[in-house]
């Protein structure tokens, strides 16, 4: 069954340093979304892209935070530098076009840890 | 920003038993999402209502909306140890923008 591919799966960094996690949405979804959950609450969506355009990324940090998606396949969530705030697991989704209502299929996730 | 609340925050009960969750939300919406979430993993879905629907059924699953209260439900019938879990509901709005609430809980007793 095909899947949401996150890497890595855990970082440790220190702050200031900078980050990048790797998302491969599953093969012909249009649709990949970058999720920050901080523990004990619920998904908090970054950015969103259909195809390699950014249709939402008004919750993205625009300072600290990059996304991109260049060929609409794979994408990148860059964090520089990074904050103590910044301790999460971010999750990366992705959906259909020809899905029905926007379910989205979930990456294991990265969980980074700023120190 | 988070739409959707879900109650209680946290819920333990007898395997066996049957869970309920609850979930309140606040503008139109197109469709709720049910998700499930392992410690430490990735959100599963479960289970999709439409704005038109109230009610749909998925095995042991159970949803319901009401959208004059802006609500939804989910009941897990005969629990099992492996439900143990954290549960969020998901609302799409008109705009297409998924909000996730902050979940619920629920702990499977054996």
């Amino acid at each position: 069954e095909a899947e949401v591919a996150q890497s890595p799966r855990y970082k440790i960094t220190e702050k200031s340093q900078a980050v990048a996690f790797w998302c491969d949405p599953i093969s012909g979804h249009a649709t990949l979304y970058w999720y920050r959950q901080i523990l004990g609450q619920g998904p908090e969506l970054l950015v969103q892209f259909q195809d390699e355009s950014v249709v939402d990324d008004s919750q993205l940090p625009k300072d600290r935070f990059s996304a991109e998606r260049l060929k609409g396949v794979d994408s990148t969530l860059k964090i520089q530098p990074a904050e103590l705030g910044d301790s999460a697991m971010y999750l990366c989704a992705s959906s259909s076009r020809w899905g029905e209502g926007n379910e989205q299929f979930f990456g294991p996730g990265t969980r980074l840890t700023v120190l | 920003s988070q739409q959707g609340e879900e109650d209680p925050q946290a819920l333990s009960i007898q395997e066996g038993e049957n869970a309920t969750m609850n979930c309140s939300y606040k503008t139109s919406i197109n469709n709720l999402q049910w998700y499930r979430q392992n410690s430490g993993r990735g959100l599963v879905h479960l289970i999709l209502i439409r704005s038109n629907e109230r009610e749909k059924h998925s095995g042991r699953l159970r949803v319901t909306l009401d959208t004059s209260k802006k609500s939804s439900s989910l009941l897990i019938t005969a629990s099992r140890a492996a439900d143990t879990a954290s549960y969020f509901c998901a609302t799409v709005r008109r705009d297409d923008k998924i909000i996730f609430g902050k979940g619920t809980r629920l702990h499977i007793l054996p």
